[in-house]
Order: structure tokens, then sequence, then C-alpha cells
């Protein structure tokens, strides 16, 4: 496999429930990110990591939980969640976060809350 | 803060040069020009950069006028499957931040 994966790509949950969303790159890069895009608004940065550590966490409220165990992988883990959390998430990579090198993303996990 | 501005829809047809502008009239000296599009239920997909030289690559060609104020992505032969919405973005290094704006929804017609 090649670029950014994401699994799974559909998910609905309960607002009690927990799940994870993963993301996988195979492109050798050192940085990651996670974006939210609600309908007809533009992509929110949620979190930055850079060599598994956290640069940058944009004000997300504690019931998205992230965690990156090496620079190939990501995960946003989700507990409690509302129904305006319902949104596509996306993951992205890029070689460096400091760099002129572009983001690649992946094809996004759809996320609904019932 | 909207630092580009896109038509917001234009059509092209098949086989044609898509011409597609992008207005940064505020673009600082070390902020790049990005260009993306988004196909429908897809994740966003990375088209071409530059700073202020011409681009090409095997899926389009970028041009910027020297004042750096504005950009054209240009796609050589348009296709159906290039119907997506475009998006220009000026990104400076230290920002890991891609603000998205409302884009150019592209509509090839056969």
């Amino acid at each position: 496999e090649t670029g950014v994966t994401q699994t799974p790509r559909h998910l609905v949950m309960g607002m009690t429930n927990k799940k994870s969303l993963k993301c996988e790159q195979h492109l050798g890069h050192n940085a990651m990110y996670w974006y939210k895009q609600s309908a007809k608004k533009p992509l929110e940065l949620m979190f930055v990591y850079s060599l598994e550590e956290r640069v940058e966490n944009n004000s997300v409220p504690s019931r998205f939980s992230p965690e990156c165990p090496n620079s190939s992988h990501l995960f946003l883990h989700l507990h409690t969640l509302q129904p305006e959390d319902s949104a596509l998430y996306l993951c992205a990579s890029s070689q460096e976060w400091d760099t002129n090198q572009p983001q690649h993303f992946g094809d996004g996990t759809r996320l609904s809350i019932l | 803060d909207a630092k580009t501005t896109q038509p917001p829809s234009m059509d092209c047809a098949e086989g044609r040069a898509a011409n597609l502008p992008c207005n940064h009239s505020t673009i600082s000296g070390n902020e790049y020009v990005y260009w993306y599009r988004q196909i429908h239920s897809q994740g966003p997909q990375y088209i071409i950069h530059g700073l202020k030289n011409n681009e090409t690559n095997e899926m389009a060609s970028l041009i910027i006028t020297e004042d750096r104020k504005s950009s054209t992505l240009i796609l050589p032969h348009a296709t159906l499957r290039d119907t997506a919405v475009y998006y220009c973005i000026v990104r400076v290094l230290w920002d890991y931040k891609l603000s998205f704006g409302a884009g150019t929804t592209v509509t090839v017609r056969a």
C-alpha cells in the first residue's frame, strides 16, 4: 500500500461509546495531522505530531484523544461524543511540519454520532 | 481569515485546458502557494505548489505572476475525473495549518 490509509472509512456510534480512528502512512514522513471537516465548513486542524511528539493541540475538546505510537501511525480515540462531532475526520502526513513539502491526506473516516 | 480568493465555480470541456485563477494579493514573501483538490467523498489531494517560479508536474502547471499577487492552476487536458473542488492555499513554512477556503467547484463536461 502507498500513501495515507485511514480506517474505518465509516463509523456510526452512540454518544456513550468509545471508538478509535486509525491512520497509517507509508510515505516515510515525520509529521502527522488530524483535521475535522464538517459540512459547509472549512477544514479545522485538530492535532499535529512531529516524530511522535505533539506539536499542536488546537483547542480540541478532551473527548478527542490522539495517540502517535510511532511516526507511521496515528490514532484518534473518541469517547462520549456529541452530535455536533459528526464529520469527516482526515489524517495527513508531511515530511516535516516546518518545511514547504506538502501534506498528503487520507480519504478520511465519516463519523456519525447518534 | 481568507488569504485567497477564488471563483465559486467554473465549467470546462473535456479534453480542453482548464485555467483556475486564484487571487492572493496580501501574500508575503515567505508564503508558498499550494493547490489541492477534493473529489466527493475523498480526502484532499495535493496537486502542486510554488513560491515564485512557475512549476509543472505530471498533474498540472502553476503560473505565479511576477508580483505574486495571483496565480493560475492549469490542467492541460481536463477529463471527467478532474471534476472536483479545487483549493488555492497560501502557507508560510512555520505554520503547519493549511487554511482551506471555499475553493472553486470545477465541473468537466463531456
